[in-house]
């Protein structure tokens, strides 16, 4: 049974250019979150996907990115126009069920580094 | 605000020493707690977790300590070995139940 997968596992990107990350859940699970974690800092949550819908952005910056969880294929994180402060790890997790006491699963994660 | 934060940021121990690692949370409404385990260049991997109606659970060599009065969690890592060295979180779960909120971590050496 396959984890969370995620790729590209590193991206380098120059300022200006577009990022897109992808993620494919656990087999079974339809709920889909990001986090975003900076260097020697915990996991900062972004955005919270089901199927064809956002549930919560809260943790999103409100320009340049956006999510998506399309009906089939992966879920993508976007970062248009990247600057230096974007680079990151960025964390995929994903739960069967949602809920106070749904388990997330993390992927490895794709490193982001915008020279 | 919500925040969970972690007392030390680093704590070595020598292999087959017990180690605890101590987390504060400050949410008393918060109901879910978890612990993760960061190796270098990986994602965060579940060890266990814990549910607001119990204060105590264990694993295989690991056990969790809820102290709901004084808003206290531990990881207790008994027989420590090398491979066990990682950068630990502890995380509790939104009262929307969405967003995991992680502390900072604590990064555990063990020496052979």
């Amino acid at each position: 049974n396959a984890g969370v997968m995620q790729n590209p596992r590193h991206l380098v990107r120059r300022r200006g250019q577009e990022a897109r990350l992808r993620c494919s859940p656990m087999k079974g699970h339809s709920h889909v979150y990001w986090y975003r974690q900076l260097p020697e800092e915990g996991l900062k949550f972004m955005v919270y996907l089901q199927k064809e819908n956002i549930i919560d952005e809260s943790g999103m910056p409100k320009e340049r990115f956006s999510a998506e969880f399309p009906k089939e294929g992966p879920s993508i994180l976007r970062i248009q126009q990247v600057v230096r402060g974007d680079s990151a790890a960025y964390f995929c997790a994903s739960s069967p069920l949602a809920g106070e006491q749904e388990t997330q699963y993390f992927g490895p994660g794709t490193r982001l580094l915008v020279l | 605000g919500e925040s969970v934060g972690l007392h030390l940021p680093t704590l070595s121990v020598q292999e087959g020493d017990n180690s605890i690692i101590n987390c504060a949370y400050s949410n008393s409404a918060s109901d879910y707690f978890i612990w993760y385990k960061q190796e270098s260049g990986k994602g965060p991997q579940f060890i266990i977790d814990i549910r607001s109606n119990m204060d105590k659970r264990q694993g295989q060599r690991v056990t969790v300590l809820l102290n709901k009065t004084v808003k206290h969690l531990s990881l207790q890592i008994a027989a420590t070995q090398p491979g066990d060295s990682a950068v630990y979180f502890c995380a509790e779960k939104t009262q929307a139940g969405t967003a995991l909120i992680f502390g900072k971590g604590t990064t555990l050496s063990v020496s052979s």
